[in-house]
């Protein structure tokens, strides 16, 4: 199978810190991640696309500053939230496309963050 | 702007009924469509569609897509408890390369 993890599944910090979410995939390589936010009872929205040796694409509306995003390698990819707010409390999840056939997207279990 | 839409928005039934969800989009560049299921965490993957007219099943669930009327409708037959969850369709550009989510349905099947 197609396995995405991410680290942490969980996380509560305080006003102004920063903090650092990881995406990989465990047992294929993949050229292109994505970062989804998911508020509750909403569905998921794209934040970036996330490419292998290059800057990631953000899209409209998302503040490249706030969220940092590094594809280091074929198998990790990684958002840090930056100086986080309590709005910046959400559901973070992540997928990978494996190989270049964009057929699918292996779907990481997802972070709760939670800012106080 | 491409956009994709799910109808209805929530819906509760009761165990062994039969439902249809509905997905229809509008967007430049189609490649494919994409069922999920989502319970607590990430979505889990149901269904890809790329050619109109052919259904695909697995178990109870089937889906199929019409690229004539722009949707796709995803049923599920002899519901269970289980299946409560939100149903998320995506479909697939190849202009953007990137998924693009609908809404999502949220299902709800009583005992």
């Amino acid at each position: 199978g197609a396995v995405v993890s991410q680290h942490p599944s969980r996380v509560i910090c305080k006003s102004g810190t920063s903090v650092k979410i990881e995406c990989r995939s465990l047992d294929f390589q993949a050229t292109t991640m994505f970062w989804y936010r998911q508020f509750p009872k909403q569905s998921l929205m794209l934040m970036a696309t996330s490419n292998e040796g290059s800057k990631a694409t953000y899209e409209q509306g998302v503040e490249k500053d706030k969220f940092l995003i590094n594809h280091a390698s074929l198998t990790l990819s990684t958002l840090t939230v930056t100086s986080a707010h309590p709005e910046d409390s959400s559901f973070y999840i992540c997928s990978a496309i494996r190989g270049t056939g964009y057929n699918e997207q292996f779907f990481g279990p997802g972070t709760r963050l939670t800012v106080l | 702007e491409d956009k994709v839409v799910q109808s209805p928005l929530s819906l509760v039934v009761h165990e062994g009924d039969t439902v249809t969800l509905n997905c229809s989009y509008e967007v430049t560049n189609f490649r494919s469509l994409l069922w999920y299921k989502q319970e607590k965490k990430a979505p889990t993957f149901l269904f890809m569609l790329t050619s109109s007219g052919i259904e695909k099943k697995s178990g109870r669930l089937s889906s199929i897509l019409d690229k004539k009327e722009l949707s796709s409708i995803l049923n599920i037959t002899a519901t269970q408890t289980g299946d409560s969850a939100i149903y998320l369709c995506a479909v697939f550009t190849s202009g953007t390369y990137k998924y693009i989510f609908g809404t999502g349905t949220r299902l709800k099947v009583l005992a």
